[in-house]
């Protein structure tokens, strides 16, 4: 099984900023199967990046995901209000599919 | 518009079961791989197990193997999971979702969830 760690635990950081979210994986990520979601409080996760670094439909490309092998990132180049939220990094690449165990952004 | 909406969740003792569903809806149902991800109060998401779209093939995750069983009815755009032998740490939230190829892939699309609760 593919170990994901995500850091760091919680981000703080203002509206306008830049955010990066690291995910490391135990072992090489098959083909950058690599996916990155955001969760809102209550909501169902999102969709945001696949395959390390396309976009999702619909996905504002404030967002972008690199990476590949064992270590990835998701960066939000300016923080808007509404991206304050949980990320997770899942890899889809081989069974059984893992999930990080994800990174909060607040508000500073 | 894709829609998967769950059902099914509730309280039950441990020990007990249950069998949620997920109606799905805007995509050719009979083509995609399906699968279930819980996520327990304040913790984060877990794959739990997955389906082809034929139905031919299935897996889970080793902390629900020989206790849930996932299938689907293609005719009615229909999954399911059956949960049995329920533990107090199945107690999450439960979200139906597609794959956005045919077999593996991100999750796309997302049901609401359903909650289900085992406690006595």
């Amino acid at each position: 099984e593919i170990v994901l760690t995500q850091s760091p635990g919680t981000l703080s950081l203002s509206p306008g900023e830049r955010a990066t979210l690291s995910c490391r994986a135990s072992q090489s990520v098959t083909s950058s199967d690599l996916a990155w979601y955001q969760q809102k409080p209550g909501q169902a996760p999102r969709l945001l990046i696949y395959g390390a670094s396309s976009r999702a439909t619909g996905i504002p490309d404030r967002f972008s995901g690199s990476g590949s092998g064992t270590d990835f990132t998701l960066t939000i180049s300016r923080l808007e209000p509404e991206d304050f939220a949980v990320y997770y990094c899942q890899q889809y690449g081989s069974s059984p599919r893992t999930f990080g165990q994800g990174t909060k952004v607040e508000i500073k | 518009e894709v829609q998967l909406l769950e059902s099914g969740g509730g309280l039950v003792q441990p020990g007990g079961s249950l069998r949620l569903s997920c109606a799905g809806s805007g995509f050719a149902f009979n083509i995609y791989t399906l699968s279930w991800v819980r996520q327990a109060p304040g913790k984060g998401l877990e794959w739990v197990s997955a389906i082809t779209g034929n139905g031919g093939a299935t897996n889970y995750a080793d902390s629900v193997k020989g206790r849930f069983t996932i299938s689907r009815d293609n005719s009615k755009d229909t999954l399911w999971l059956q949960l049995s032998s329920l533990r107090a740490e199945d107690t999450a939230v439960y979200y139906c979702t597609k794959t956005q190829g045919t077999s593996f892939g991100p999750f796309d699309y997302w049901g609401q969830g359903t909650l289900v609760t085992v406690s006595s």
